[in-house]
C-alpha cells in the first residue's frame, strides 16, 4: 500500500526565516510526486510535480526536490502570505490516476 | 487557465433531503474526480470518471451517486446523508489517462462546504 508521511505537522517561522518541509513516501514505482498548497476552506492549488530522483523545480520562494525516498519543499525567505497547508501526494503506475496524500504541513509565517 | 468551478460554495441539508453538487471545467480534460475532505485531514478519493465513464468507486456508500453528463460536467447527487458526511467536497480534473506524465496533474476546484443536520 502506498504511504506518504509529511513532517513536521506544523511549522511556525519568522518572516525571512528559510526552512524545509519533508515528504517521505513508499510506493511501488513512482509515477509522479505532487506538491499542493491549500488555504483554509479552499481547494488545493497545484505547485509542482516531480517524476524522477534528482529532479528539482522552482517557483518564486519555493523549490521542490526529489530523491528515491523523499521530497523536500524548501521555502526561502518566506512571507506571511506563504502561510497555508502544504500537501504532498504520490501517484503509482497503473493507479488510474489516484493520488495518495500525506496529512499535510501547516505553515505559519509571522511578520 | 486551470479553472475548475464548483457550485454551490456552501450547502446545508437535512438527512431526508436530496441535493446535488456540480462541477464544471472547460480545459478539455477527460478525467474528473470527486474527493471528500474532513477538517485537518487530506483529501480522500471517492470517484474517478475517465472519458465520461466511471472508472473508480472507492467503496463509497450508495447515498452518494456520481454522474458525468458530458466531458465538461460532473455531478454528485446526495440523498439521505448522515451528519458524519459533513465535509468539504472537492472536484478535480486532469487531461486524462494518457502516457504523457504531464497529463497526470489534477487541478482542484474551491470545493463545496456541506453541512448535514
Amino acid at each position: 500500500e502506498d504511504q506518504v508521511t509529511q513532517s513536521p505537522e506544523a511549522l511556525r517561522l519568522q518572516e525571512g526565516e528559510s526552512s524545509s518541509l519533508n515528504c517521505s513516501y513508499t510506493v511501488s514505482g513512482l509515477r509522479g510526486l505532487f506538491w499542493y498548497r491549500q488555504d483554509p476552506g479552499k481547494g488545493p492549488e497545484f505547485l509542482f510535480t516531480l517524476y524522477s530522483a534528482g529532479e528539482e523545480k522552482e517557483k518564486e520562494r519555493l523549490k521542490a526536490t526529489l530523491t528515491k525516498k523523499e521530497s523536500f519543499l524548501h521555502i526561502t525567505a518566506p512571507k506571511p502570505e506563504d502561510s497555508a497547508t502544504y500537501l504532498c501526494a504520490v501517484q503509482a503506475p497503473g493507479a488510474n490516476s489516484k493520488l495518495t496524500f500525506g496529512k499535510g504541513i501547516t505553515l505559519s509565517v509571522r511578520p | 487557465d486551470t479553472e475548475v468551478t464548483q457550485t454551490p460554495k456552501h450547502l446545508v441539508m437535512g438527512m431526508t433531503n436530496k441535493k446535488s453538487l456540480k462541477c464544471e471545467q472547460h480545459m478539455g480534460h477527460r478525467a474528473m474526480y470527486w474527493y471528500k475532505q474532513k477538517a485537518k485531514k487530506p483529501p480522500e478519493l471517492m470517484f474517478v470518471y475517465s472519458y465520461e465513464k466511471l472508472s473508480i468507486n472507492e467503496s463509497v456508500p450508495s447515498r452518494f451517486s456520481p454522474e458525468c453528463p458530458n466531458s465538461s460536467l460532473l455531478n454528485l447527487h446526495l440523498h439521505a446523508l448522515q451528519p458524519e458526511d459533513s465535509a468539504l467536497y472537492l472536484c478535480a480534473s486532469s487531461q486524462g489517462r494518457a502516457r504523457a506524465l504531464a497529463k497526470n496533474i489534477q487541478y482542484f476546484g474551491a470545493g463545496t462546504r456541506l453541512s448535514v443536520l
